[in-house]
This record gives C-alpha cells, structure tokens and sequence, in this order.
C-alpha cells in the first residue's frame, strides 16, 4: 500500500508568489518523521525540512513551512515568494517507527516558478 | 555544492562490463547509503552501511555488490547488469543512524547510469 500520496500534476508558479505542495500519509505507527526534499535537475537531492508526530509545532526553516494536519494525515510544504531557483522537483517522505532508518518517498511534485 | 561526491557522474556499460560507482564524504558522518532512482520516480533504498558495516539491504540483486572500505568512502560493485538497471544512482551520508531519522540525511548529485 503507498504510504506517502502526492498527487498534484506539474505546477507553474509565478515568482514571488506562494505555493503549496500536497502531500497524507498512510501509517498505523504513533511515532513518526515526516520530511520534505527538493530535487533539482542536477540530481541531488536537498532536504528541506522536517516534522516529527510528537511535535507540537508546524515546522518552519526560512522560506518553507510545513503545515502538520495530523488528525488529517498531511503534511504540506508552504513555499513562500518563489524564485527561480525553487524550480525543481519536491518529494515528500515518511519515516516510520524511529530507528527505522528507512524512508518512504512520495512521487514527487514538479514545480516550475515563472519570472 | 554538494559535500557528498559521486564519480562518475555518467556511465555507459555493456550487460558483461563490471564496472564501479565511488562515492566520497569528509564530513566525519558514520552512516552512508546507496538508493536508485528510475526516471520520474523517487529514490528507492538499496543499502545502508553504519559504522561500515552493512546494516541494510533491501533485498538488491547481487550483481550491485556494495563496499565500504573506510569511513569515508562508499562503492558500488556493478557486475552484469540488465538494461532495466539503468538510473540515477545516488549516494548520501548522515552523521549516524540516529540524524537520519531526523532528515539530516545528505546526498549527492548521483552517477547516471546506461546499461546497453
């Protein structure tokens, strides 16, 4: 069964503006990790930023946020005033049970930003 | 740039090459990591080494041999592959076990590999 669901068709976006990348979940574990990557055409991937089940808070660092719905099972990336470097490919992740060491990755959102 | 480096960045191989992916990190971390990514797909975990020991596999094929000889280095032994082998293969590092399941997991930019 897929755990991580990002079902949003390739997005334009227009430089400056916000954006905001979908992605539930599927899990029966209580503690959890959940993680946003970004991967540009160059291939690597670059983590974003992280949330834990435990947490209280929305996750932020710098220009994403993350916007924990747990009753929900969501967890979506806020990117907020775009550039043109935000264009890349965003995956959506969940680890599981920590000490799992494993993560599941969604399918990925592609975003392009527009000058 | 990315502190984790892959060579090569490209490979061409026949299904009887043997050939190898060599990944470097000299940022002290312990914990290193092989994951494939076909085209349009995210990145599938292939193994995990900790404290240069094996610590995951999943289920791989053995003709992708992986080895760690020091702290630092990580490869990937590659020996009659199949044409469906072909894809990004990217390696990351994480200072141990444990910043991994924090998302402090580090990557590099991957070898691109065609199998003819």
């Amino acid at each position: 069964a897929q755990k991580i669901t990002q079902t949003q068709p390739g997005m334009f976006v227009q430089e400056k503006e916000a954006v905001t990348l979908d992605c539930t979940y599927d899990t029966s574990d209580q503690s959890y990790g959940l993680f946003w990557y970004k991967q540009p055409s160059s291939g690597e991937m670059i983590f974003l930023i992280y949330q834990g089940s435990y947490d209280e808070q929305n996750a932020t660092e710098g220009r994403y946020s993350l916007n924990f719905q747990k009753a929900r099972k969501s967890a979506n990336l806020v990117i907020s005033a775009s550039q043109l470097g935000d264009s890349a490919m965003y995956f959506c992740a969940m680890r599981e049970a920590y000490g799992n060491n494993r993560l599941a990755f969604g399918k990925g959102n592609q975003v392009v930003v527009i000058p | 740039d990315t502190e984790v480096t892959q060579t090569p960045k490209h490979l061409v191989m026949g299904m009887t090459n043997k050939k190898s992916l060599k990944c470097e990190q000299h940022m002290g971390h312990r914990a290193m990591y092989w994951y494939k990514q076909k085209a349009k797909k995210p990145p599938e975990l292939m193994f995990v080494y900790s404290y240069e020991k094996l610590s995951i596999n999943e289920s791989v094929p053995s003709r992708f041999s992986p080895e760690c000889p020091n702290s630092s280095l990580l490869n990937l032994h590659l020996h009659a592959l199949q044409p469906e082998d072909s894809a990004l293969y990217l390696c990351a590092s994480s200072r141990d076990l444990a910043a991994m399941n924090t998302g402090e997991l580090f990557f590099g930019e991957g070898s691109r590999l065609t199998v003819l």
